[in-house]
């Protein structure tokens, strides 16, 4: 079963904190995504990244931050942690050149900001 | 997630009925769509796609309506279960190819037995 981990499902952090996100995906899938879901605002995608060490901006980058070292791992990196940076954070891939423009979803993960 | 739908408007159906889910884009020029449901506490899921140069496509229970016209989209789900209790919302491709997509706010569908 294919498959899209992400490794903690809630956090709470303090304002100022680092915070890491970190996403795993088993489809050998080129393309990874981070997106932050919002009551009322949909999915508004943060980060993405065609290939390893290769990532670019979305529509709401400020505050954060990507890594891309290799290709199964996309991580979401919030270098000081604000209250405006609590919400749903979801890590997506998908592959090139199939039939679909699918994106495999993770299960999400809460972040609360103190 | 848990807080996803607070604001979302809901549509309530009774089991075994039809269930018709819309959708607004915004850009004309799009040419790829995309249904996603989220059950509660989970990720968003794949139900089924539609390009610009078809009008419908039938999947198992679903069919996917497309009007260039007004830049509407539809979901209907067919004798509706329980299991399809969820929040569902639309995606369109920016730009083709790019994977990139805007996602509506969503519809919370309650099925009702």
């Amino acid at each position: 079963d294919v498959k899209v981990t992400q490794s903690s499902r809630y956090l709470v952090k303090r304002t100022g904190e680092k915070v890491f996100l970190e996403c795993v995906q088993d489809m050998d899938h080129e393309n990874m995504f981070w997106y932050r879901q919002d009551p009322g605002l949909g999915l508004r995608l943060i980060y993405f990244s065609y290939d390893v060490k290769m990532k670019e901006k979305g529509d709401i980058p400020e505050g954060y931050s990507v890594s891309r070292e290799k290709k199964e791992r996309f991580s979401l990196i919030l270098e000081s942690a604000s209250t405006n940076q609590t919400s749903m954070y979801l890590c997506a891939s998908s592959s090139v050149g199939t039939a679909t423009g699918e994106l495999f979803f993770g299960e999400g993960s809460r972040l609360t900001v103190l | 997630g848990e807080s996803v739908g607070l604001h979302l408007p809901t549509l309530s159906v009774q089991e075994g009925d039809n269930s018709i889910i819309n959708c607004a884009y915004s850009n004309s020029a799009s040419d790829y769509f995309i249904w996603y449901k989220q059950e509660s506490g989970k990720g968003p899921q794949f139900i089924i796609d539609i390009r610009s140069n078809m009008d419908k496509r039938q999947g198992q229970r679903v069919t996917v309506l497309l009007n260039k016209t007004v830049k509407h989209l539809s979901l209907q789900i067919a004798a509706t279960q329980p299991g399809d209790s969820a929040v569902y919302f639309c995606a369109e491709e920016t730009t083709s190819g790019t994977y990139k997509y805007i996602f509506g706010t969503g519809t919370r569908l309650k099925v009702l037995a």
